[in-house]
């Protein structure tokens, strides 16, 4: 059975940082790609980043692009995502999520729960 | 970067009525790579379909998927109570972005 669990998540002030972690199981980690997908409350989901299967090749959405950083430690089977800078706009559940292949341009086959981070003063 | 556009905002329907969502991308979705997940209240979003038409695992074939090119559609044939949630359609054939969702509310 594969299972994200996402963890770091926390109330922490503008303009600082935050790293998010994802354990994986149940797959073959090192054979996909892995992606961060966030939810403000109460509106839509928004892709954030995403990671081939060896961390070779990486993509962000613009509003986050420069500030967060992904990346994945495939002897750990874990997904991370260190982000800086953060502000108020960056308020959200984030997911963890399996891409179908090896390659990050891909649709999301499982899901973690998500990680709340809630950046206020 | 493709914006895809999802209309209705609300669909009000009542059980076992049919219901029709649209999708309709910004510029072409090369090889028809688009995707359709729901979400419930609480729940992280699952996927439904994949390659525009395509079911995913265990997912009722009420459930279809259909278009390509810039418009793509998710219909249920007949509603079953727990069809009414929110549906979001995700295009990776350049990078990739969601739509905004079409929520499904008893009418």
């Amino acid at each position: 059975e594969v299972q994200l669990v996402e963890s770091g998540g926390a109330l922490v002030q503008p303009g600082r940082s935050l790293r998010l972690s994802c354990a994986a199981s149940g797959f073959t980690f090192e054979d996909y790609a892995m992606h961060w997908v966030r939810q403000a409350p109460g509106k839509g989901l928004e892709w954030v980043s995403g990671v081939n299967w060896n961390g070779g090749g990486t993509g962000y959405a613009a509003s986050v692009r420069g500030r967060f950083t992904i990346s994945r430690d495939n002897a750990k089977n874990s997904l991370y995502l260190q982000m800086d800078a953060l502000g108020a706009e960056d308020t959200a559940l984030y997911y963890c999520a399996k891409g179908h292949t090896s390659g990050w341009y891909c649709y999301l086959d499982y899901w973690g729960q998500g990680t709340l981070v809630t950046v206020s003063s | 970067e493709i914006v895809l556009t999802q209309s209705p905002g609300t669909l009000s329907l009542s059980p076992g009525e049919r219901a029709t969502l649209s999708c309709r991308a910004s510029q072409s979705v090369g090889s028809s790579s688009l995707a359709w997940y729901q979400q419930k209240p609480g729940q992280a979003p699952r996927l439904l379909i994949y390659g525009a038409s395509s079911r995913a695992t265990g997912i009722p074939d009420r459930f279809s998927g259909s278009g390509s090119g810039t418009d793509f559609t998710l219909t249920i044939s007949r509603l079953e109570p727990e069809d009414f949630a929110v549906y979001y359609c995700q295009q990776y054939g350049n990078s990739l972005t969601f739509g905004g969702g079409t929520k499904v509310e008893i009418k």
